[in-house]
């Protein structure tokens, strides 16, 4: 098993450009999750997914959207990239059949906007 | 809003001593409490999770305290080893509920050796 990973693994783009950060499990998980981490901040929920079909925001979801577009994959989109989005972002998911709480995460994507 | 307070914010430690991390949360109706472990340049991985169903749970040379009253939990790690200078994350939720945590500000832990 993969777990889950992430495309891609680092990405420069430049002020009002757009991309879609890619994520997949394949641990059979109900929820997926989206997160920053930038130093000093922890990490902030941007938005979940319960379940297939549902999204929902977290902490910071302004200037971000999210396709939960099966039950495997999970993607993010900035839509017009801004400086403050510059950080590391992370993918995880959790809730197989046995219902666990542990969060399983992705290895990250460094983003730079310049 | 709902915060879980860690602290310290950095910390080192000589090869073979004890650290300590320390927690604070507010929702009472939090019942998981997991520790996560992030080495530099990858995600970080669940290290030891609690319930409120006891006070203290140790895997290995890692043992969480809970202290349900003054709603604040630890994480120990004796004889520290240079192998585990990470950052390390507290977290709190309520299990089931989407799954969502509330995460601590994260510790950066130095072992010299």
């Amino acid at each position: 098993n993969a777990g889950v990973t992430q495309t891609p693994k680092f990405q420069v783009l430049k002020t009002g450009q757009s991309m879609t950060l890619q994520c997949a499990q394949d641990m059979n998980h109900n929820s997926m999750y989206w997160y920053r981490q930038d130093p000093g901040m922890g990490l902030r929920l941007i938005y979940y997914s319960a379940s297939e079909g549902t999204t929902d925001k977290g902490e910071v979801p302004n200037g971000y959207n999210v396709s939960r577009l099966n039950k495997r994959e999970f993607s993010l989109r900035l839509e017009s990239a801004a400086p403050s989005q510059t950080s590391v972002y992370f993918c995880a998911s959790s809730g197989g059949l046995a219902g666990g709480d542990e969060q399983f995460f992705g290895p990250g994507t460094r983003l730079t906007v310049l | 809003q709902q915060q879980v307070k860690q602290s310290p914010q950095s910390l080192i430690v000589q090869k073979g001593g004890i650290s300590i991390i320390n927690c604070a949360y507010e929702n009472t109706a939090f019942d998981y409490f997991p520790w996560y472990q992030q080495f530099p340049g990858k995600g970080p991985a669940l290290l030891i999770a609690i319930r409120p169903d006891v006070s203290e749970k140790k895997e290995g040379r890692f043992t969480i305290s809970f202290n349900k009253s003054a709603k604040q939990f630890s994480l120990h790690i004796m004889d520290s080893q240079p192998g585990d200078s990470a950052t390390y994350f507290c977290a709190a939720g309520r299990a089931g509920n989407n799954r969502k945590l509330i995460w601590g500000l994260g510790t950066s832990l130095a072992v010299n050796p």
